[in-house]
């Protein structure tokens, strides 16, 4: 059972231009809502987070919106660089107490290519 | 300065045969984790350690076993070695904590290689 959907699995787009990643998720008792930036080669790491009592939140470039009602989350990446291209994991865990507060789900990626 | 740092990057063996990967990590984190990466580039954890004690085992098979001889090392230890536990196995940890939002810290991975 995947917890987590993420698409596309992957995406080209030109410099400047405004990528669109998209995730739905199934647990409603979900609470926080990262999302991963990895690099070939490297470990992913975090880029933006976001929890469900708000709808958007933006950090430089990048801007996570939510929607609740719909289990649905997505990362916008405005004015899009080249040094963007890698690949974006979407994710989501449970806060709080207990066991669940130890992992994270994540969805399968998305391979973002971004030509000069 | 390496926060989470995982040896060996590389490792090739042959099927059967017994390895291990080390992990350290240098932020005072309570929480340690194992996560698996396949050909697929699909992140799935397998477990995950707080405080020394086995908090999740996500089905991992038997011939997995972690060992956290403290909160700041999470070793694995694969006995076996099948073709299909080739993969990149990433070390990662975090702050304990309701609210710490599970901000998680991947080491760069140990990419293995079973033939």
């Amino acid at each position: 059972q995947q917890q987590v959907k993420q698409s596309p699995q992957s995406l080209i787009v030109q410099k400047g231009g405004i990528p669109i990643i998209n995730c739905a998720y199934e647990n409603t008792a979900f609470d926080y809502f990262p999302w991963y930036q990895q690099f070939p080669g490297k470990g992913p790491a975090l880029l933006i987070a976001i929890r469900p009592d708000v709808s958007e939140k933006k950090e430089g470039r990048f801007t996570i919106s939510f929607n609740k009602s719909a289990k649905q989350f997505s990362l916008h990446i405005m004015d899009s660089q080249p040094g963007d291209s890698a690949t974006y994991f979407c994710a989501a865990s449970i806060t709080g107490s207990g066991g669940s507060n130890y992992k994270l789900t994540f969805g399968k990626g998305t391979l973002l290519t971004v030509n000069p | 300065d390496t926060a989470v740092s995982q040896t060996p990057k590389y490792l090739v063996t042959q099927m059967g045969n017994d390895k291990s990967i080390k992990c350290e990590q240098n932020l005072g984190h309570d929480t340690m984790y194992w996560y698996k990466q396949d050909s697929k580039k699909f992140l799935k954890i397998m477990f995950s350690y707080n405080n020394k004690e086995l908090i999740i085992n996500e089905t991992v098979p038997n011939r997995f076993s972690p060992k956290s001889p403290d909160k700041a090392h999470l070793n694995l230890h694969i006995n076996s070695l099948e073709l299909g536990d080739s993969a990149v196995y990433f070390c990662a940890s975090s702050p304990l904590g309701p609210l710490s939002g599970n901000t998680i810290y991947f080491g760069e991975g140990s990419w293995l290689t079973v033939v």
